[in-house]
Order: structure tokens, then sequence, then C-alpha cells
């Protein structure tokens, strides 16, 4: 069974930078059937997927157009796990923000197992 | 980008009643659809992935259906455990979006 537990500051202040990572146990950062996501979720903006990580004979990364420019999501093969790094928040990040493993079944992508959340808010 | 448009937003219903949620889609997005049910401070659980495909271990009173740009998520004989959250989410790009939700709450 896949878990995935994340650790990170949950207040961090305008223009610095959000860190979190999620560690896997159960399957492997590197694995070919898996990517590895990130999600935050508040009050006003819902649900956004923010972007992944994913190995397919070389890394790949993926992130959504609102944060593209201060977006990295970054695997770390030697501790298994993979991380969110966003720079110059503002309040407008204010949100839950989840890591999730996206597993293909029949063909389409299935998010099968998320993190717990950390709450992260943006304030001096 | 596609956008998903969940109808209604929030939903009361008494156990044992059956329930269906909309969701929309902006473009064709085949049967990219799952989904997903949030309880308060938890993270959303798969319930049904490829529109209508049932994630192992979900009861059989959750049931979708849907095809292009109009996707439906059926719950019949209400449990108290299924008063929750309920999303869509479309996996046909990359670009992964969600519905807005639907609040599910006891009447």
């Amino acid at each position: 069974q896949v878990q995935l537990q994340q650790s990170g500051p949950g207040l961090v202040k305008p223009s610095q930078t959000l860190s979190l990572t999620c560690v896997i146990s159960g399957d492997n950062v590197s694995s070919s059937s898996s990517a590895w996501n990130w999600v935050r979720q508040s009050p006003s903006r819902g649900l956004e997927w923010l972007g992944r990580t994913y190995h397919r004979s070389k890394w790949y990364t993926d992130y959504a157009d609102i944060v593209k420019d201060r977006i990295s999501v970054n695997p770390d093969t030697s501790k298994n796990q993979f991380s969110l790094q966003l720079i110059s928040v503002t309040p407008e990040d204010t949100a839950v923000y989840f890591c999730a493993r996206k597993i293909t079944v029949s063909g389409k992508g299935v998010f099968d197992s998320w993190g717990q959340g950390i709450l992260v808010t943006v304030s001096s | 980008d596609v956008q998903l448009t969940q109808s209604p937003s929030s939903l009361s219903a008494s156990v044992g009643d059956t329930v269906t949620i909309t969701c929309r889609a902006s473009q064709n997005i085949n049967n990219f659809l799952n989904w997903y049910q949030q309880k308060p401070g938890k993270a959303p659980k798969i319930l049904i992935y490829g529109a209508s495909s049932l994630q192992d271990g979900v009861p059989s009173r959750f049931s979708g259906s849907g095809y292009g740009t109009d996707f439906t998520l059926t719950i019949s004989s209400l449990q108290p455990e299924d008063f929750a959250s309920y999303y869509c989410q479309h996996t046909y790009t990359t670009f992964y979006t969600f519905g807005q939700g639907t609040k599910l709450e006891i009447k």
C-alpha cells in the first residue's frame, strides 16, 4: 500500500519561498508507471493541480500555467521523495497543499494515493 | 485549458435517497473523467475513473456515466458516511483540472 507523508512549514512570509516535501513509501519515485503531483485547495480557488514530475528513461516535469513561472517540482531518488518549491509567494498562495500519486488504470489517469495535506498560510 | 462545471454546488438529501451530481466539460474529453469524495480535513479519495469504472473497494451504490462533455455521478441508497463533498477531475490533457465541488448535506 502506497503512503505519502508530507512535511514543511505552515507559515511563509510574503515574497519568500514555499517549500514542501513528500516522502513515498510502497512505491518508488523513479517508477516508470507513476507520476508525482502537487495539488492545492483553497476556499476561493477550489482544487488546483500545480505540477508533476515523473521518470520515463529520463525525468520530466509539467507545470500549471497559473504558477509555471514560480514553481519547481523535483525528485530526490536518494530519499525516495519529491518536493515542491513555490517562489515569491503572496497571500493568494495560502491553501492546503497535497502531494498525490497518479497511475494509469485501463488507459485512464487516476490520482489514487494522496498525502495528508498541509495548510500553508502566507502572512507576515 | 479544459474547464469543468459541476452542479449543483450543494445538495441536501436524506439517508436512503438517490442523488445525482453532474459535471460538464468545456470541450470533448472522451471518458477521461474521475470522481472523488472528500471529507473535512482529509484528502480526496478516488471513487470513479474513466467516467464509469468503480475503483476497487468503493461500494457499488456509487456509479458514473457519460462521455464527451456531460457526465454524472449517482449515489443510490445514501448512507450516513456518504455525506461529504464530491469533485470531478479530467485527465484528458496533462493540465488536470477539477470541478468546483458539490457539498452533499443531510436534510
